[in-house]
């Protein structure tokens, strides 16, 4: 079956514009995580959601960076004023529940100048 | 907070030459321990859960263990199609409503030499 997708695969962009990143997951999945992996670090957890529940933010870098997920399904992580350090993979994941296992997309690669 | 290590950064086998990647955490409760292979410009691609410790898994040259404080993947006679970044996380069983999210090593990086 289709696995998850994102897109665009490669975004560059000028600091201080906006950036949509955009992820379907995997049919029937409820759980939707994002993170971000950038160069010389590992995947960190930016923002996690669960069914039609209050998304965890826990780990977000800055308000800068905010998500939704409209009707349970795609999700959309947004970079409003992008900066330098923004610049990294930015990857999504889904699972059929939150401590089930996570299925990755491919990455947006974003890099801002 | 939860930490996750891995050994070798990085690692350069012959064709055949048969070797171990090591990844030790501390975590509060662990839930879950997951191995993903990364290749150059994909996604992380799921290969093994552990759940407890002493619990091996197996998928074609690769040998998944766990004990209490180290996970190991074990390669046999691996091929060049096995080069990639071997990624290890684990998932702590934390109250629940909380999002069960992964923490990464910063993965192994693996070179099989025809």
């Amino acid at each position: 079956g289709a696995g998850v997708s994102q897109s665009p695969s490669n975004k560059v962009t000028e600091k201080g514009k906006d950036v949509e990143l955009r992820c379907d997951p995997i049919s029937g999945h409820t759980a939707l995580y994002w993170y971000r992996q950038s160069l010389g670090q590992g995947l960190e957890f930016l923002i996690y959601f669960q069914g039609n529940s209050a998304p965890d933010k826990s780990g977000l870098p800055s308000d800068r960076f905010s998500a939704e997920r409209t009707g349970g399904s795609v999700s959309t992580l947004t970079i409003q004023r992008t900066q330098q350090e923004d610049s990294a993979v930015y990857l999504c994941a889904s699972s059929s529940d939150r401590g089930k296992t996570q299925y990755f997309g491919p990455g947006t690669r974003l890099l801002v100048l | 907070e939860d930490q996750v290590t891995q050994s070798p950064e990085a690692l350069r086998l012959q064709e055949g030459e048969s070797s171990s990647l090591n990844c030790s955490y501390t975590v509060s409760g662990l839930r879950g321990l997951f191995w993903y292979r990364q290749d150059p410009g994909k996604g992380p691609e799921f290969l093994f859960t552990l759940y407890s410790a002493g619990e091996e898994k197996e998928k074609e040259r690769l040998k998944a263990t766990l004990t209490k404080k180290e996970s190991f993947l074990h390669i046999t006679a691996p091929k060049p199609e096995d080069s990639a970044t071997y990624l290890c996380a684990v998932q702590a069983g934390v109250a629940s409503g909380s999002a069960r999210q992964l923490t990464f090593g910063s993965g192994t990086q693996l070179t099989v030499l025809p």
